[in-house]
């Protein structure tokens, strides 16, 4: 598709539960983005993969986290185990930047994310 | 480490008013500025970025910023609103070279009739 497309757009679950996120970012970009927004904040980042690999998951907030992109394209960010904390919108962004390019030049674009509510 | 302050949570104004969002960082090196603007219920939108050069940047919809490295600031301007520019807006900072975003609190701009 044109754009990054994220589903399920409203995510309910009672507390204890898994859930999983998917994200199909924009055909051909290589790296690939989640972010949490929690209510009145700024997105804040989770994890970054450069095609299959998962660069970097310093943001993760605990073990109950957890995210793949097995071919480098489709990812799914899993949560195990949900908390009401968890309770947030779930970002996806893609970029056809990646390591030795210009990340300036090839900014991020979002998809409209999923609303995850823990009850 | 770089960070993002924006100063108002809320910026009321009237249809065909000017209007200015301030965003102001805080890096000890040379920085990457974005604004982005979210409406509801959507992703992010990419309005408008500062990578280097003219300090003035013109994005979409009318939208303008301007680079003040004096005063550490990317202050995001338009010089007439319209109702469907009610929205979230966010100013984001990262490194040359680097990934990571670092955003803002955000600005919710309300356009009134």
């Amino acid at each position: 598709g044109a754009g990054v497309s994220q589903s399920p757009r409203y995510k309910v679950a009672k507390r204890g539960q898994d859930v999983a996120l998917r994200c199909d970012p924009i055909s051909g970009h290589v790296s690939l983005f989640w972010y949490q927004q929690a209510l009145g904040q700024g997105p804040e980042f989770l994890t970054y993969f450069q095609n299959e690999a998962q660069l970097d998951k310093s943001g993760l907030p605990s073990d109950r986290f957890f995210a793949e992109r097995p071919e480098g394209s489709v990812s799914t960010l899993k949560i195990q185990r949900t908390q009401q904390e968890d309770s947030a919108v779930y970002l996806c962004a893609s970029s056809s930047g990646g390591q030795g390019k210009n990340w300036g030049n090839q900014p991020q674009h979002f998809g409209d994310g999923t609303r995850l509510s823990i009850l | 480490a770089q960070s993002v302050t924006q100063l108002d949570s809320q910026v009321p104004v009237f249809e065909e008013a000017p209007v200015e969002l301030r965003c102001n960082y805080s890096s000890s090196v040379s920085v990457y500025l974005f604004w982005y603007v979210q409406y509801p219920n959507q992703g992010l939108q990419l309005l408008l970025k500062y990578l280097s050069g003219s300090t003035l940047v013109k994005g979409i919809n009318g939208f303008e910023a301007e680079f003040n490295k004096s005063q550490t600031s990317f202050h995001l301007r338009k010089p007439s609103v319209h109702i469907s520019d009610t929205a979230e807006y966010f100013c984001a900072v990262t490194l040359p070279g680097a990934y990571k975003y670092i955003f803002g609190t955000g600005t919710r701009l309300k356009v009134l009739a």
